[in-house]
């Protein structure tokens, strides 16, 4: 996991609240993802960025939000909309877009919204 | 669309024997793929990947992958499993998207049981 800290761990809402992931990297890298895990589901893309300022949507981004401040920073707010928050939240990054280039895992957050 | 499938949802192995995992691919053009571990309540680790060059691709661990591009599979394979191997492993394929972004896309993981 070295490299991408994300935090809390573990993080307990109640429905109808927003809330707000965090994730950090010290890699230097210019992309970031978020992704959701679901049991049986493999991962699915939420938002994606490849500079500061500017982020895309990825196979299922409604009902979240992303901001890109800073490099190093990419928080995922996960909204009230989102019909079912409850699951495994992990955020990765990678040196550039290049082809080749593999993608390094946060430690991730389980969001349990009851 | 660029798809992977991992047709196992669970393998079981004995220690000390060899394993594989099995992973195959759908891509129009060629394929970019890639490997990775999860460990319990963990984030993904990178095992390996095939971009172009020698079809057996050696990665950490001691695991290894075959990229077949007549049968379209890149199985991962260990010639001697330990127990500390048992966790969820995943193949991805990159997928070009528009803007010059690409993502990769999961299988939906194999779980990998290695008993004593």
């Amino acid at each position: 996991d070295g490299g991408i800290t994300q935090s809390p761990k573990y993080l307990f809402r109640k429905e109808g609240q927003n809330v707000t992931l965090s994730c950090e990297q010290n890699l230097n890298h210019d992309a970031m993802y978020w992704y959701r895990q679901d049991p049986g589901q493999g991962l699915r893309l939420i938002y994606y960025s490849q500079i500061v300022n500017d982020f895309q949507k990825g196979d299922i981004a409604e009902g979240y939000s992303v901001s890109r401040e800073k490099k190093e920073s990419f928080p995922l707010t996960v909204t009230s909309a989102q019909k079912n928050p409850t699951a495994f939240y992990l955020c990765a990054s990678s040196p550039g877009q290049g082809i080749g280039y593999e993608q390094y895992f946060g430690p991730g957050t389980r969001l349990t919204v009851t | 669309a660029q798809s992977v499938a991992q047709p196992e949802d669970q393998v079981n192995v004995a220690e000390g024997n060899p394993l594989t995992v099995k992973c195959t691919y759908s891509v129009s053009g060629n394929p970019y793929l890639f490997w990775y571990v999860q460990y319990p309540n963990r984030g993904l680790q990178f095992l390996l990947k095939y971009i172009t060059g020698d079809n057996l691709v050696k990665g950490s661990y001691g695991f290894e992958a075959e990229f077949n591009k007549s049968q379209t599979s890149f199985h991962l394979k260990k010639p001697s499993a330990l127990v500390s191997d048992s966790a969820l492993y995943f193949c991805a394929v990159r997928d070009r998207i528009s803007g010059g972004y690409n993502k990769l896309i999961f299988g939906a993981g194999t779980r990998l049981a290695v008993h004593p």
